[in-house]
């Protein structure tokens, strides 16, 4: 079965880097792209970016350009997330999901990541 | 790109319908058939209930459904249980690889 399962929860201080993992399984790697969502404490969705894990190409959402960076592993079916100069603001759950038809079909567990000093 | 318009709260009787709105733009719901919808229960992480604007994931009851007309999207639940009460989210490309999510919708069984 298809399942996507993201590294811990991580505390970090302002201007410090997080980097999510998320692993996957149940399906060949290549075949999907990943997406990345965050959710802020009692607020909606929001759409990062995604990484194309066969060519390894990557597409931003504008207010993260320059901050974030997705990578994979294709050994191991992992796509990474790295997001940089942390503020308050980036306190959220962050999510991957395997994209279907431009949304996504199976998300992993969330991870929460919170910055504060 | 801005985000899709949704209502914020909608509440409804058991075995009743409902239809929740997204109201996007020409250059994202209006320009492509390409609007997913999402329930999001406390704590848990989403779970798409339709893509493509219409088509329902395999598992997902036929109780939903998807629609469109000109910039806005629909999301219709019919015979509403309370096991459907939670919080929906729309999404839609929007051009350039990339995709706008709506401000999502909390949907209260009374």
């Amino acid at each position: 079965q298809v399942q996507l399962v993201q590294s811990g929860a991580e505390v970090r201080e302002p201007g410090a880097s997080v980097n999510v993992s998320c692993k996957t399984s149940g399906y060949t790697f290549t075949t999907y792209y990943i997406l990345w969502v965050r959710q802020a404490p009692g607020q909606g969705l929001e759409w990062m970016g995604v990484i194309d894990p066969s060519s390894r190409t990557t597409v931003y959402a504008q207010q993260f350009r320059g901050r974030l960076t997705m990578t994979r592993d294709t050994s191991t079916g992992t796509v990474y997330m790295e997001l940089s100069s942390l503020r308050s603001q980036d306190t959220a759950v962050y999510y991957c999901a395997r994209r279907y038809g431009w949304g996504g079909d199976y998300w992993g567990q969330g991870t929460l990541v919170s910055v504060s000093s | 790109q801005s985000a899709l318009t949704q209502p914020a709260s909608v509440s409804v009787s058991p075995g009743q319908s409902i239809t929740i709105s997204c109201t996007g733009t020409s250059s994202d719901v209006g320009s492509y058939d390409l609007v997913s919808w999402y329930q999001q229960h406390p704590g848990k992480a989403p779970k798409m209930m339709i893509y493509a604007g219409s088509k329902r994931p395999s598992g997902v009851s036929d109780r939903f459904s998807g629609s469109k007309s000109g910039n806005t999207a629909s999301l219709t639940i019919s015979g509403l249980q309370a096991e459907d009460e939670a919080d929906y989210y729309c999404s839609s490309y929007a051009g350039h690889s990339a995709v706008v999510f709506g401000g999502g919708t909390k949907l209260t069984v009374l």
